[in-house]
């Protein structure tokens, strides 16, 4: 069956450095999301792609978050100036267009 | 504006015991509802979505418009139902997934 990829599996960064978290969503998709989770709260939603640009984004997604596809396969969220509560589990998913949303296994981000 | 509440946030039962775990939504279109299952350390899964109607590992759900509700319910549950069980809604395809805050199934012997 396929699956959404994410690396790494677990991050850790200093407070105010760059980070970059990868994915790799189902060739066949068409739509790609990133989710957070922080530890013992609700899967929240960050940001929609759709043919190559943002479709929707939530409040959480300000100008510190940035998402690219570089190439036909990748998806990366980027996150600018980590801040202690950027520590989260980050979700990665993707969908065709029957509703079947798959998610990867999550990268962990710790910033300390 | 979407909300998903799952109001229990913890739901203890013994084996074999049925389960119900709620999940109401407000939404002022057509709502599209999921159950997502989170097993320890593990991704999320799609355990069920309420346009296929289906059984999955004897879990259903039925969408109630009129109380708006889509609580997931089994007969008889086991202890590897033991998982953080998430309601989520969207408005459309290809729109965003609209998490509860999660309902935690433990099942004991």
């Amino acid at each position: 069956e396929p699956e959404v990829t994410q690396t790494p599996s677990h991050q850790v960064t200093q407070m105010g450095q760059e980070v970059i978290l990868r994915c790799v969503p189902i060739s066949n998709h068409l739509y790609f999301y990133w989710y957070r989770q922080i530890l013992g709260q609700k899967v929240e939603f960050l940001v929609s792609f759709y043919n190559n640009e943002i479709s929707e984004k939530s409040e959480i997604f300000d100008d510190q978050f940035s998402v690219e596809r570089p190439d036909g396969s990748n998806f990366t969220l980027k996150i600018r100036s980590t801040k202690l509560e950027d520590s989260a589990m980050y979700f990665c998913a993707s969908t065709g267009d029957n509703y079947g949303y798959t998610f990867g296994s999550g990268t962990r981000l710790t910033v300390v | 504006a979407q909300r998903v509440t799952q109001p229990e946030k913890l739901l203890s039962v013994f084996k074999g015991a049925p389960v119900e775990l709620k999940c109401n939504y407000s939404y002022s279109g057509s709502p599209e509802l999921f159950w997502y299952v989170q097993y320890s350390r593990q991704r999320l899964q799609l355990l069920l979505r309420h346009i296929s109607r289906e059984s999955i590992k004897g879990f259903t759900a039925d969408l109630n418009k009129g109380e708006t509700s889509f609580h997931l319910k089994k007969p008889f549950a086991q202890e590897e139902d033991s998982a953080m069980y998430y309601c989520a809604l969207s408005g459309n395809s290809g729109y965003a997934l609209n998490f509860g805050k999660g309902t935690s199934l433990l099942v004991t012997p």
